[in-house]
């Protein structure tokens, strides 16, 4: 069974610019969640996505954005790019949240310059 | 959610058991102990869970203590593969509206030396 799957892997911009990450789950699974992981902060939760709908949402602006299409796949966005911006992004799959583990991908680096 | 308390970092011998230690002291009874690891720059790794009742499997035991204010991760023969960073989650279970969510603390970076 494939893994997480994350694209692009790598990806530089610019601040000011916006970006879209996409992330397409394992097979089967309809929960995805989205992270990010930077020196200072550590590993922050975003947002979960189950069913095409926004379930969870963590403490983070609003230029930070995602959705879900009907084949589970998921995007997120970042607009109005930041220095700070600049971390590891995670996605990770699951059954359906709740107890069920979660399977990470391999993460997007982005670099904000 | 309940916090976590883990050790900032801790050695252990190839070949030798390791054990991982975690406190949480305001565990809820819906809430549930997981634990996953993170090689550099590799995204988290699912270990095992559990609610009160020990557990294995072909990667770690899980112990709890009957209080369920603590519990014990044991990977029984490391490797030098199994030099990472090991989290330690509490998180509710169905019905709640955080089911999606992970919490990460700082973790428990283990060194496993040759």
């Amino acid at each position: 069974k494939a893994g997480v799957t994350q694209t692009p892997r790598y990806l530089i911009k610019t601040r000011g610019q916006q970006v879209t990450l996409s992330c397409s789950p394992i097979s089967g699974h309809r929960s995805v969640s989205w992270y990010q992981q930077t020196p200072g902060q550590g590993l922050q939760f975003l947002f979960e996505y189950f069913s095409e709908t926004q379930r969870n949402k963590g403490n983070f602006p609003g230029r930070f954005s995602g959705r879900q299409f009907s084949n589970s796949r998921s995007e997120m966005n970042v607009s109005t790019l930041e220095l700070g911006d600049s971390a590891l992004y995670l996605c990770a799959s699951s059954l359906d949240g709740g107890v069920y583990e979660q399977y990470f991908g391999p993460g997007t680096r982005l670099t904000v310059t | 959610d309940a916090k976590t308390t883990q050790p900032p970092s801790m050695d252990c011998a190839e070949g030798r058991a390791a054990n991982l230690p975690c406190n949480h002291s305001t565990i809820s009874g819906n809430e549930y102990v997981y634990w996953y690891r993170q090689i550099h720059s590799q995204g988290p790794q699912y270990i095992i869970h559990g609610l009160k009742n020990n557990e294995t499997n072909e990667m770690a035991s899980l112990i709890i203590t009957e209080d369920r204010k603590s519990s014990t991760l044991i990977l029984p023969h490391a490797t030098l593969r199994d030099t990472a960073v090991y989290y330690c989650i509490v998180r509710v279970g169905p019905g709640s509206s955080n089911t999606g969510k992970l919490i990460f603390g700082q973790g428990t970076t283990l060194q496993v030396k040759p």
